[in-house]
């Protein structure tokens, strides 16, 4: 069974600075896709980014991106110039392709203060 | 396109009643799959539907089934409800298998159970 792990339940950041999301995951598998989903105060959860394990190369996606460290089973998330919208639930999802199943984490609690 | 909508979207019932969601996904996508999301488990996985079949199913008694329709809309019911079944209840669409796409996910339909 897969296990998603993010030790942060809370962070928070001054706007315009950078603040980075800490998940580790543990799985026997070789082919899977790791994702970083924001869940604002709304509710509707939506895709950050995402990262295929087979590329060795991080994902990027404008001021979001992640260090993925495949050996340690770490997939963290920067976020650089933070900004007031950012303010969410960030949870880290794990998604064997084989099984088709995804693990999320618990979260982490992002603030950004003006 | 229009989003992924989810009816009702707040819900309260008594213990051992029955209860129906629906999840309309973005059109022309064809998987649906169903998240419950609690403060105390986290973000749970329940089952996906790709082409009316069940294709991945989570940890979750029999009292939570699904189903999906040919024109990919999905329902999700919960037999004998029970005071710890109340919950964000989430459905997310992709165009394909869970596994290999994006997923979208809808705002969700809040579940309290008296």
């Amino acid at each position: 069974a897969q296990t998603v792990t993010q030790s942060q339940p809370e962070m928070s950041v001054q706007e315009a600075e950078t603040v980075t999301l800490s998940c580790t995951y543990d799985t026997s598998e070789n082919n899977y896709y790791l994702f970083w989903y924001k869940q604002p105060p709304s509710r509707q959860m939506i895709l950050v980014i995402r990262q295929e394990a087979y590329k060795q190369q991080n994902a990027t996606e404008n001021r979001f991106s992640v260090n993925f460290q495949k050996a340690a089973k770490s997939f963290s998330l920067k976020i650089s110039d933070s900004q007031l919208g950012d303010t969410a639930m960030y949870f880290c999802a794990f998604v064997n392709t084989n099984a088709g199943k995804s693990t999320f984490g618990d979260g982490t609690t992002l603030t950004v203060k003006p | 396109k229009a989003g992924v909508t989810q009816t009702p979207r707040y819900l309260i019932k008594t213990r051992g009643q029955q209860v129906t969601l629906s999840c309309s996904p973005i059109s022309g996508h064809r998987s649906v799959s169903w998240y419950q999301q609690t403060p105390g488990q986290g973000l749970q996985f329940l089952f996906e539907y790709f082409s009316e079949t069940q294709r991945n199913k989570g940890n979750f008694p029999g009292r939570f089934s699904g189903r999906q329709f040919s024109n990919s809309r999905s329902e999700m019911n919960v037999s004998t409800l029970e005071l710890g079944d109340s919950a964000l209840y989430l459905c997310a669409s992709s165009t394909g298998l869970a596994g290999h796409n994006e997923q979208f996910f809808g705002p969700g339909t809040r579940l309290t159970v008296l």
